[in-house]
């Protein structure tokens, strides 16, 4: 099993750019949720999903559209880049959000916005 | 959602027992409490979770007092890949809101 699949690993943008950051699992998992992390710091959420079809916000959802239209992908858009949005953003994913279950993190995606 | 604080940093040697000590003063009844541990340049991985008394697994062991204010992270006889970043989080049963803080670096030695 591959587990979490992100692409792509770097990016860099310019500013007012969009891109799409993709997300995949292989787990049958219905939790996927986006992170960030900035340096030196903890990871903040962006935005989660419990499900196709439904999506919710995070702490930080603000230049940050999801969707998930298929149990396996649940990409990550940012519609105007911005410097701020310089992160690292990891991808996870959970049978359920519930007790005892653990999250499966993809190994990140390093975007830099010039 | 409770928020956490753990030690910024440890530092420990090969060999040693590591315990890192999490508060989280304001859990609710329906909060449980789980460790990740992160590396460099990687997403972070799941250690342990529990929610009251004592829980062990082949990694770690998890001590939680009656109160749940605080939990325990204890890491037996650490050595030098256990250098990583450790985070102590609660989440509610449905869990849809995890908040992780800035967790506690632990650097072992030889």
């Amino acid at each position: 099993n591959a587990g979490v699949t992100q692409t792509p690993k770097f990016q860099v943008l310019k500013t007012g750019q969009s891109m799409t950051l993709q997300c995949a699992q292989d787990m049958n998992h219905e939790y996927m949720s986006w992170y960030r992390q900035d340096p030196g710091m903890g990871l903040r959420l962006i935005h989660y999903s419990v499900g196709a079809g439904i999506t919710d916000q995070g702490e930080v959802p603000n230049g940050y559209n999801v969707s998930r239209s298929t149990t396996e992908d649940f990409p990550l858009r940012l519609l105007s880049a911005a410097p701020s949005q310089t992160s690292v953003y990891f991808c996870a994913s959970s049978y359920s959000a519930g007790w005892n279950y653990g999250y499966t993190f993809g190994s990140g995606t390093r975007l830099t916005v010039v | 959602l409770a928020k956490t604080t753990q030690p910024i940093s440890m530092d420990s040697y090969e060999g040693q027992e590591v315990n890192i000590t999490c508060s989280h003063n304001n859990i609710a009844t329906n909060d449980y409490i789980t460790w990740y541990q992160q590396f460099p340049s990687q997403g972070p991985r799941f250690i342990i979770q529990g929610y009251k008394t004592k829980v062990t697994n082949e990694v770690a062991s998890l001590f939680i007092p009656a109160d749940r204010k605080s939990s325990t992270l204890s890491l037996p006889r650490v050595s030098l890949s256990d250098t990583a970043v450790y985070y102590c989080l609660v989440a509610n049963t449905g869990g849809f809101k995890t908040i992780f803080g800035a967790g506690t670096r632990l650097f072992v030695k030889a």
